[in-house]
């Protein structure tokens, strides 16, 4: 069945770097864009950062822009995450999240259970 | 940034009743604008596109409407699983940005 598995997170210390993997199954993975929303504890959804179907094209969030990654490698089924000079309010569940009709803007129709990331000293 | 605000933030109702949730946006965003909901513990879910699009798999009790600055979802009879918490987001300030409301908690009264 159509899957997305998130892993990579953990604890980690202000400043230090992570990197998140999201593995695909059951679909053409090359086919589609594909988000990482994060979410923290307690609160709301936040959108992070999105590529396209073939690497090309990528958009951030403000709040992460120059510090986070994004990245793709088709012939692996697998996304990335790379996070940078993480700061506390870093702190969420990563979620992946395939795009609705492969689009770049396109809505969330297939997600990961997520992977939690606390930054903490 | 367009910014969406959810109301109420809570919302108790008992099942089988009638829930009515609200989203609205600080500018149009024509009806680019989804549904999820998020159950304890659980990863969202896509309930409703393009504002009144169910997605696959959705029961038809799941229901969407408006169209600029001003949308509803509206869950007919509430099952046991529909209590959760329900997000709106929008995709029509693209690029830069794609951004979610606060979100509505349906909890059983």
């Amino acid at each position: 069945q159509v899957q997305l598995v998130e892993s990579g997170g953990g604890v980690v210390q202000p400043e230090k770097s992570l990197r998140l993997s999201c593995a695909a199954s059951g679909f053409t993975f090359s086919s589609y864009a594909v988000h990482w929303v994060r979410q923290a504890p307690g609160k709301g959804l936040e959108w992070v950062a999105v590529i396209s179907y073939d690497g090309n094209d990528k958009y951030y969030a403000d709040s992460v822009k120059g510090r986070f990654t994004i990245s793709r490698d088709n012939s692996k089924y697998t996304l990335y995450l790379e996070v940078n000079s993480l700061r506390s309010e870093d702190t969420a569940v990563y979620y992946c999240a395939r795009a609705l009709l492969g689009e770049v803007r396109g809505y969330m129709d297939v997600w990961g259970k997520g992977t939690a990331v606390s930054v903490s000293s | 940034e367009i910014v969406l605000t959810q109301s109420p933030a809570t919302l108790s109702l008992s099942p089988g009743e009638r829930a009515t949730l609200s989203c609205r946006a600080s500018q149009s965003v024509s009806t680019y604008l989804a549904w999820y909901q998020q159950s304890p513990g659980q990863a969202p879910r896509l309930l409703i596109y393009d504002a009144s699009n169910r997605a696959t798999g959705i029961p038809a009790r799941f229901s969407g409407s408006g169209s600029g600055t001003d949308f509803t979802l509206t869950i007919s009879s509430l099952e046991p699983e529909d209590f959760a918490v329900y997000y709106c987001h929008q995709r029509s300030n693209w690029p830069p940005s794609l951004t979610f409301g606060g979100g509505t908690k349906v909890e059983i009264k």
